[in-house]
């Protein structure tokens, strides 16, 4: 049971270079995140997605496209990098249930630090 | 207005003492959950600890509490008798009943660093 899994770690990108953030989840859970995290700002969620088959805006959300691609796998693509796109990124996971009243952890992965120069 | 507020960018503890680190929040909604993540040096994002609005009692999970004030909209974590390896960044979050996946707001963080 791996948890929430990112690839990759690292990366360096030039100035309107593309790449795609590897995310999967072996917890069968429902909702996916994707979160930047930039120095004094904590987390800002920048696409989520509910369930399988949807995807929806977060807070940050331009530049960024996300796939779903099953229940498990979600992906951040960056179309064409710029240097403000310099952060961590974290991908994470939970199971959405319909009670208002229960509560579910959201794990995280790992990180990826994407450096755009 | 920022949903959630962490006033300490940093706070130095003592080794055995107890130190608490603020949050306050802002939410209409009647039903949220507060959650606090632990972030160490090496990046991950680590569960700490849960408050859910409707709960009665404090949270509690072995040498961190959450003490929940609901009227002032604060739930401070106290970590009691520090360890070296505490020292981290610290997340308050909130979870909103309103909204499909009910994502968590971050705050800003407070840097933790306890002192030998």
């Amino acid at each position: 049971n791996a948890g929430v899994t990112q690839t990759p770690k690292f990366q360096v990108l030039k100035t309107g270079q593309s790449m795609t953030l590897q995310c999967a989840q072996d917890m069968n859970h429902n909702s996916m995140y994707w979160y930047r995290q930039d120095p004094g700002m904590g987390l800002r969620l920048i696409y989520y997605s509910a369930s399988e088959g949807t995807t929806d805006k977060g807070e940050v959300p331009n530049g960024y496209n996300v796939s779903r691609l099953n229940k498990r796998e979600f992906s951040l693509r960056l179309e064409s990098a710029a240097p403000s796109q310099t952060s961590v990124y974290f991908c994470a996971s939970k199971w959405t249930s319909g009670s208002l009243f229960s509560y579910n952890e959201q794990f995280f992965g790992p990180g990826t630090r994407l450096t755009v120069l | 207005a920022q949903k959630i507020t962490q006033t300490q960018p940093g706070m130095f503890v003592q080794e055995k003492e107890a130190v608490t680190l603020d949050c306050t929040y802002d939410t209409s909604d009647q039903s949220y959950g507060l959650f606090w993540y632990k972030q160490p040096s090496s990046g991950e994002m680590i569960f700490l600890i849960y408050q859910g609005s409707y709960d009665e009692q404090n949270a509690t999970e072995g040498r961190y509490s959450l003490n929940f004030q609901k009227a002032r909209k604060s739930a401070n974590l106290v970590i009691s008798a520090s360890q070296l390896g505490d020292s981290a960044m610290y997340f308050c979050a909130m979870r909103e009943s309103s909204g499909s996946a009910r994502q968590l707001t971050f705050g800003s963080g407070t840097q933790l660093t306890v002192l030998p």
